[in-house]
């Protein structure tokens, strides 16, 4: 079936460091590819997506390139900050022939501290 | 912008209590969807509905049923809640096949 794998978390960083979250999938044929973020007490927002081999997805500074060849789809960014504190979500769809469903990694806690 | 609402931000019930958790989405989406929340386990799927009337299990079904009446509400339900379904509930919904899914805030479920 199908899985997602995020490295273990927390992550703690200062602020202005980069960010490398790895996220890795297992799926048959060509799934499309998200990372949500979960900010404390909200639910779940898409940061950015990715629907096909080398795609590159990227949104508030925030980057994701589709690899095909390494299954992965790794999360970065230049310079965190504060405010980038929160969970992130890897995952993947794949369509069933009734509704798409999502499959989700097991979450990344990022701590930005100053 | 699409909107999802969840009926409570947090709920504590008794073991044994009837549970009713409810989900509005307010853009015409024709999927809807409950996940659990669960420390190191990410979000798994219990039930999923794809028209009016129509609902799949997902991964964790046990323990729970589906009501989809109008398009726009999916209702999750616990005939019986047990202290294993305490956790953080997220409803959502998505257009199509494929595509992004859009979340609500969250039912944080305390069963004593």
């Amino acid at each position: 079936g199908n899985s997602v794998t995020q490295m273990e978390g927390p992550v703690t960083l200062s602020e202005e460091a980069f960010l490398t979250i790895n996220c890795t999938y297992t799926a048959t044929g060509y799934p499309s590819l998200f990372w949500y973020v979960q900010y404390p007490g909200e639910g779940l927002q898409l940061l950015l997506k990715a629907t096909k081999a080398d795609d590159k997805g990227s949104n508030k500074g925030f980057e994701a390139t589709y690899r095909k060849e390494t299954t992965s789809f790794h999360l970065e960014k230049g310079s965190v900050q504060v405010s980038d504190s929160a969970v992130y979500f890897c995952a993947l769809i794949k369509n069933t022939g009734t509704a798409s469903k999502l499959t989700f990694g097991t979450g990344t806690r990022l701590q930005v501290t100053l | 912008d699409v909107k999802v609402t969840q009926s409570s931000r947090y709920l504590v019930k008794r073991t044994g209590e009837k549970v009713f958790l409810e989900c509005v989405q307010d853009m015409d989406h024709e999927n809807m969807f409950w996940y659990r929340q669960d420390p190191g386990l990410g979000l798994r799927l219990i039930y999923f509905s794809y028209d009016v009337k129509m609902k799949e299990k997902g991964d964790i079904p046990e323990g729970y049923s589906v009501s989809r009446e109008k398009k726009e509400r999916f209702s999750l339900i616990l005939e019986s809640a047990s202290t294993n379904q305490t956790s953080m509930y997220l409803c959502a919904s998505s257009i199509g096949t494929g595509n992004e899914q859009f979340f609500g805030p969250g039912t944080r479920l305390t069963v004593l």
